[in-house]
């Protein structure tokens, strides 16, 4: 039972362009949401996070975007730099899973292309 | 640095070897989680502890996974008689409760990578 659903598996971007990574939810009791990117061989770092009662939250060039009604989240990056090429994940926490631990999608991996 | 640190960062064991991987979590946390992440998949959940008190297990923690965290600080992960199909890299994690303005924002590791031969 996929509760965080990343649908996309890879994403290419070219270098300066928006690279807008997706993820939807089925678990509406979920109250706070997040982004962490990760490197090969390397933890997952955290990115961004928002919570249920905010639409959008932003940081430098990453802006997190949710939409309850459809479930929905979304993480912009503007402008796209070649370092950004990792895999992203999204992530949900909320007082029913249990202790308020962090649930994963299977990621998407982002290509910056110089 | 202050991070989540783990030891070993990669461990290459025999089939039916016993493995243990430890995890000190940012100092001031109180919260230690333990994930399993697999090639293509996100992290699953395998564990966390409140202090010293585990309070949670997933169903994936067979009976040949055993965490502690003795003292309420760093944590062991132990895997006997270690299968093929553990091959990982197991996470580690941690987060202070209550929340603070940053919510229930978990902090990893660099991760242990597991190679069963």
């Amino acid at each position: 039972d996929q509760q965080v659903k990343q649908n996309s598996p890879s994403l290419s971007v070219q270098e300066g362009r928006i690279s807008i990574l997706n993820c939807d939810y089925t678990n509406s009791m979920f109250d706070y949401f997040l982004w962490y990117k990760k490197y090969p061989a390397e933890g997952p770092t955290f990115l961004i996070s928002i919570s249920s009662i905010k639409d959008k939250n932003e940081d430098g060039r990453f802006t997190v975007f949710l939409n309850k009604s459809a479930k929905h989240l979304s993480l912009h990056i503007v402008p796209s730099q070649p370092g950004d090429s990792a895999v992203y994940f999204c992530a949900a926490s909320g007082a029913n899973t249990g202790g308020f631990k962090t649930i994963f999608g299977a990621g998407t991996r982002l290509f910056v292309k110089a | 640095d202050t991070g989540v640190s783990q030891d070993p960062r990669h461990k290459i064991t025999k089939r039916g070897q016993n493995v243990t991987f430890r995890c000190d979590p940012i100092s001031e946390h109180n919260r230690l989680y333990w994930y399993r992440q697999t090639l293509g998949q996100g992290p699953e959940f395998l564990t966390y502890f409140q202090n010293e008190a585990q309070l949670e297990k997933s169903r994936l923690l067979s009976d040949r996974f055993s965490a502690e965290r003795p003292k309420g600080s760093f944590s062991t992960l132990e895997i006997q008689r270690t299968e093929q199909g553990d091959s990982a890299m197991y996470l580690c994690a941690s987060s202070l409760y209550p929340w603070g303005q940053h919510g229930n924002t978990i902090y990893f590791g660099e991760g242990s990578w597991l190679t069963v031969v």
